[in-house]
């Protein structure tokens, strides 16, 4: 079936560090791939998504490219700041037929330090 | 335009008791989807009303009920509250399309605690 793995968190990183959030997934067909953001108190915001392989899709510094051939989609940024600090999903969404289908990961906590 | 509002935010229950939450979706959304989030189990898909039909459902026992109005919005009815039904439950709208996918929109969520 469809599924989406991410690494468990917390990361915890010092500011101005590199990040990396490891995604893959298991899928028929070719799903789109999702990066959701949800920072304390508030809902799930989408961050980035990318809906066809070697796609990369980018926003507030943070990258992520589809990569079929590993069924990855790991999301990176060059330099993390304190604000970056949330949980991070991955997700998928898949069609059969007429319904359509959004499979998440976990979520990955992220806690950046001053 | 405002986004997804959901109410209330915070509710407080007992066992055995019902609860019913409420999600109104960005202007022009036709989609509702509906999802219970807790620590252990991540976000799990309850369910989707398009145009006051439920088109999807996840694996959730039939106590989870939901409906859609003809203005979209839309309501959540938990019956026979169990103190594992304790969580965030999450609401998102998204213009439907089935060519291509178009991105939910999350309201803030509604925390339940169950006693």
């Amino acid at each position: 079936g469809n599924s989406v793995t991410q690494m468990e968190g917390p990361v915890t990183l010092s500011e101005e560090a590199f990040l990396t959030i490891n995604c893959t997934y298991t899928a028929t067909g070719y799903p789109s791939l999702f990066w959701y953001v949800q920072y304390p108190g508030e809902g799930l915001q989408l961050l980035l998504k990318a809906t066809k392989a070697d796609d990369k899709g980018s926003n507030k510094g943070f990258e992520a490219t589809y990569r079929k051939e590993t069924t990855s989609f790991h999301l990176e940024k060059g330099s993390v700041q304190v604000s970056d600090s949330a949980v991070y999903f991955c997700a998928l969404i898949t069609f059969a037929g007429n319904n359509r289908k959004l499979i998440w990961g976990l979520g990955t906590s992220l806690a950046v330090n001053p | 335009k405002a986004g997804v509002t959901q109410t209330p935010r915070y509710l407080i229950k007992t066992r055995g008791q019902q609860v019913t939450l409420s999600c109104s979706p960005i202007s022009g959304h036709r989609s509702v989807s509906w999802y219970q989030q807790t620590p252990g189990q991540g976000l799990q898909f309850l369910f989707e009303y398009f145009s006051e039909t439920q088109r999807n459902k996840g694996n959730f026992p039939g106590r989870f009920s939901g409906r859609q109005f003809s203005n979209s919005r839309s309501e959540m009815n938990v019956s026979t509250l169990e103190l594992g039904d304790s969580a965030l439950y999450l609401c998102a709208s998204s213009p439907d399309s089935l060519s291509s996918y178009n991105e939910q929109f999350f309201g803030p969520g509604t925390r339940l605690t169950v006693l």
